[in-house]
């Protein structure tokens, strides 16, 4: 147990829905993370998070958005949904702003019909 | 442009064995490496990292090598157990201009058959 949750596990939705998953970091973590794994592809960093600040940004989609809470908690917004999007959404949790060791979530699965 | 590539998507070795996982790197900027195992249904969990500073970090039957001259790492797995069957992901990060981002490498499937 990373100690990093996120939810839901699995949710499913059709094309052009609006879905938010949710994060939770570790307890004391700063820094939080989002990845999409599509099938049998590798990690897209999408945002990081930093104690509340969009601290980096990766190949994000105009339609995604992030935010982090001033509890750090965090949740990714996926609107317009294509069947494309469908795929595993990690969120994990650092330290601190550094190249710190990341631990991830259990990821949620997204499928859209 | 992928910073971070593992060219062999998938490796199969006898227990016992040692497991030779490899990861190649372009950004001359990147000053930190890290290795992630992951199971199916579960996310990447930490496995060992290396600082550009070192050429070799040891945990236990895992090593990490780096070549900083070819841009190379290699993780060895020494010996290869059944569980470790999973997939390797390489890390990479520049600690003091990027922000703590890790970018990652597609991942090799490992295979240790009994």
């Amino acid at each position: 147990d990373s100690g990093v949750t996120q939810t839901p596990k699995h949710l499913i939705t059709a094309t052009g829905q609006r879905v938010t998953l949710r994060c939770s970091p570790r307890s004391g973590d700063l820094s939080v993370y989002w990845y999409q794994q599509s099938l049998d592809q590798g990690l897209q960093f999408l945002i990081q998070y930093y104690n509340g600040e969009e601290r980096a940004k990766g190949n994000i989609l105009e339609r995604f958005s992030a935010q982090q809470f001033p509890d750090l908690h965090s949740e990714l917004n996926l609107s317009s949904l294509e069947l494309g999007d469908s795929a595993l959404y990690f969120c994990a949790s650092s330290g601190g702003g550094r190249a710190d060791t990341q631990y991830f979530g259990p990821g949620t699965r997204l499928t859209v019909l | 442009d992928q910073q971070v590539k593992q060219n062999s998507p998938s490796l199969s070795v006898q227990e016992g064995r040692i497991s030779i996982l490899n990861c190649d790197y372009t950004n001359s900027m990147f000053d930190y490496f890290l290795w992630y195992k992951k199971y199916p249904a579960e996310g990447p969990t930490f496995l060992i990292s290396i600082s550009s500073i070192k050429d070799k970090n040891e945990d236990g039957r895992f090593t990490v090598f780096l070549n900083k001259s070819a841009k190379h790492l290699s993780l060895h797995i020494v010996p290869s157990q059944p569980g470790d069957s999973a997939v390797y992901f390489c890390a990479a990060s520049a600690r003091y201009t990027n922000a703590g981002k890790s970018t990652f490498g597609d991942g090799t499937t490992l295979t240790v058959k009994p």
